[in-house]
């Protein structure tokens, strides 16, 4: 059973447009990770949301958190070919992580 | 501070052999979780070790066992390898009890022949 759901699994977008890639769930979710991963390497952590309807931005990344706890969304403006990767969501739950599929992004110059 | 380091970086291996992957964490972290990841299923739990017990499983056959040292180095051990375990193994470490936010290493590419 599939915990997490990410949409879409792929997206292929030009430099300079904005998307956004989401993480959904029927569980309730303490908190909530997202990681970024390059071709050949473990995932990168990009952040952490803990309270519902908390918004974090890194940068021209802006990460929310459902109201209730059950999904996330990354939002990213201006996308550059650096954004490229793997972006993968975690779902903390009784000190376990369920990771999501995946969003593969491609960002061309 | 050094990051998560994986030895091999590459291996391998034929069916019917076993294989040993290392993790050492970050220093100070005494949580490290083993995850494998293939394209078909994306990235799923084996098991995660603290302090030298491991406190989480997932659901993975006996022939993937670990273990974890004093000085929180982890090793994991695949035995009879088949085809389908050819993946990318991923160790991640975090400092808290619980393993929320983790720190990866760069992962074991294994290829069984």
């Amino acid at each position: 059973t599939q915990l997490l759901e990410q949409s879409p699994q792929f997206l292929s977008i030009q430099e300079g447009e904005n998307l956004t890639v989401y993480c959904n769930s029927s569980s309730v979710f303490s908190s909530l990770q997202w990681y970024r991963q390059e071709p050949g390497e473990g995932p990168v952590l990009l952040v952490t949301v803990v309270t519902g309807g908390e918004v974090k931005k890194l940068k021209r990344l802006t990460f929310q958190f459902g109201d209730a706890r059950k999904d996330s969304s990354l939002h990213i403006t201006a996308a550059q070919p650096g954004d490229t990767g793997l972006y993968l969501c975690a779902g903390a739950k009784a000190g376990k992580s369920t990771f999501g599929d995946g969003t593969t992004l491609t960002v061309k110059p | 501070k050094a990051g998560v380091t994986q030895t091999p970086r590459y291996l391998i291996k034929t069916r019917g052999q076993q294989v040993t992957l290392s993790c050492s964490p970050i220093s100070g972290h005494r949580s490290v979780s083993w995850y494998q990841q293939t394209p078909g299923q994306g990235l799923q739990f084996l098991f995660e070790y603290f302090s030298e017990t491991q406190r989480n499983k997932g659901n993975f056959p006996g022939r993937f066992s670990g273990r974890q040292f004093s000085n929180s180095r982890s090793e994991m051990n695949v035995s009879t390898l088949e085809l389908g375990d050819s993946a990318l193994y991923l160790c991640a470490s975090s400092l808290a009890g619980t393993p929320i936010e983790q720190f990866f290493g760069p992962g074991t590419r294994l290829t069984v022949l």
